[in-house]
Order: C-alpha cells, then structure tokens, then sequence
C-alpha cells in the first residue's frame, strides 16, 4: 500500500486566516485527489490534480501538485466556518488483477471559529 | 433520485453475530469500494471490486466476506462480529477506472457489543 501522509493532523483558526495543509508520499502518484468530509457524511470530491506543478483554483482554495507528483497541499484564503471538516487526500493504487483502488491518508481536521 | 445508498445507518449487534451491510448505487458505475473509519487510522480499504464478479482485497479484509453478483449491489459481510470491527462503514462506487472520482453514501456506524 502506496502511504499518503497528511499534515498537520488538526488545525484550528479563526475566520479570515489563511492556511495550508500538505499530502506527502514516497510514492509517485498518476493523480490525487482532495476529499472534504462534514460530520455524519460521506467525504465529497474537491479536486483531481494530474499532472506535476499542476495548480488547481475551487474559489477560496488552491491546490498544488508536487512537480514529482509525490506530494501535493491545499491552501485555503480567508478560511469561513463553512470550510470546517476533514479533508482528506487520496491517490491509486494499480492492481494488475482488479483494476485500482484509491489510498486516503488520515486526513487533516479543520476548525474555523468566528 | 440516483446516488449511492447504505442501510442500515446505524447497527448495534453482540459479539459472534453475523451482518450484512447493505450499499446500492443507481449510476451503474463499475468500481465500488468498502471503506472504514476509524480515530487515529483514518479511511482504510476493506474490499473493492472492478465489476460484477470481480472483487478484491484491500487493506483490511480479514472478517470480512464481499460479493457482487449485480452491478449495483455490494454487501459487506462480518462473519462473526468482534469488538474490533466497531467503526464507521463507508460505501463508494466510480464510473471507471483511475483518477476517477469516488462517491460516498452516508456511511453505518456498526457498534459491536
């Protein structure tokens, strides 16, 4: 199993503050995708990032992949407590008999305070 | 309306006992995967599968059996239920193959006593 490490594991701040949280790997990875998940429900697609050096802009946030496409971060400006959750990254893993499956690193918990 | 759907939502079942976690998805995608969640572990893979009649391991499939005889249905089964297979279960299918996103139901929480 290809290992997504995530960082930092929780963070806390105050709207209006910016912030960036990273997806690390030793692996190189042929894609990565961003993940936030809300209490009580199912983690919702953000972003598929592609190819290296790729930057991706979803209003308020960007994301990075690495140039190696070993790691990839999120940087959120002017953080909202709507942007509370856990985000979360995910890369495949190709299995030459079932096709892929997608690997999630532990996640980063974020919490916007008023 | 289409989506992907997980029942029951919440479970309480003894030590021993054997369920069976229900996810149905209307999209007719070909990949569905199992997940759990779990404080400190995060999202690990239980068992997915390509397409009806093809399943595989993920990293956590001891206790736990699949089948997909349908494309739209994939239960998961504890045989005999342990305390450590309390957690958060998370269905999600994917239209094809990789880079493509996954859609997650809603997820059970399973509570073995």
């Amino acid at each position: 199993t290809q290992l997504l490490e995530q960082s930092p594991q929780f963070l806390s701040i105050q709207e209006g503050e910016n912030l960036t949280v990273y997806c690390n790997s030793s692996s190189v990875f042929s894609s990565l995708q961003w993940y936030r998940q809300e209490p009580g429900e199912g983690p919702v697609l953000l972003v598929t990032v592609v190819t290296g050096g790729e930057v991706k802009k979803l209003k308020r946030l960007t994301f990075q992949f690495g140039d190696a496409r070993k790691d990839s971060s999120l940087h959120i400006t002017a953080a909202q407590p709507g942007d509370t959750g856990l985000y979360l990254c995910a890369g495949p893993e190709l299995n030459s008999n079932s096709g892929y499956a997608l690997n999630f690193g532990k996640g980063t918990s974020l919490l916007v305070t008023p | 309306d289409a989506g992907i759907t997980q029942s029951p939502r919440y479970k309480i079942t003894e030590t021993g006992r054997q369920v069976t976690l229900m996810c149905h998805q209307t999209w007719s995608h070909s990949y569905m995967f199992w997940y759990r969640q779990d404080l400190g572990h995060g999202l690990r893979l239980i068992y997915y599968s390509a397409a009806a009649d093809i399943t595989d391991k993920g990293e956590v499939p001891d206790g736990y059996v699949v089948s997909r005889s349908k494309t739209e249905n994939f239960p998961l089964t504890l045989e005999s239920a342990t305390r450590s297979q309390t957690s958060v279960y998370f269905c999600a299918s994917s239209v094809q193959g990789i880079g493509s996103p996954l859609h997650f139901g809603n997820g059970t929480r399973l509570t073995v006593t």
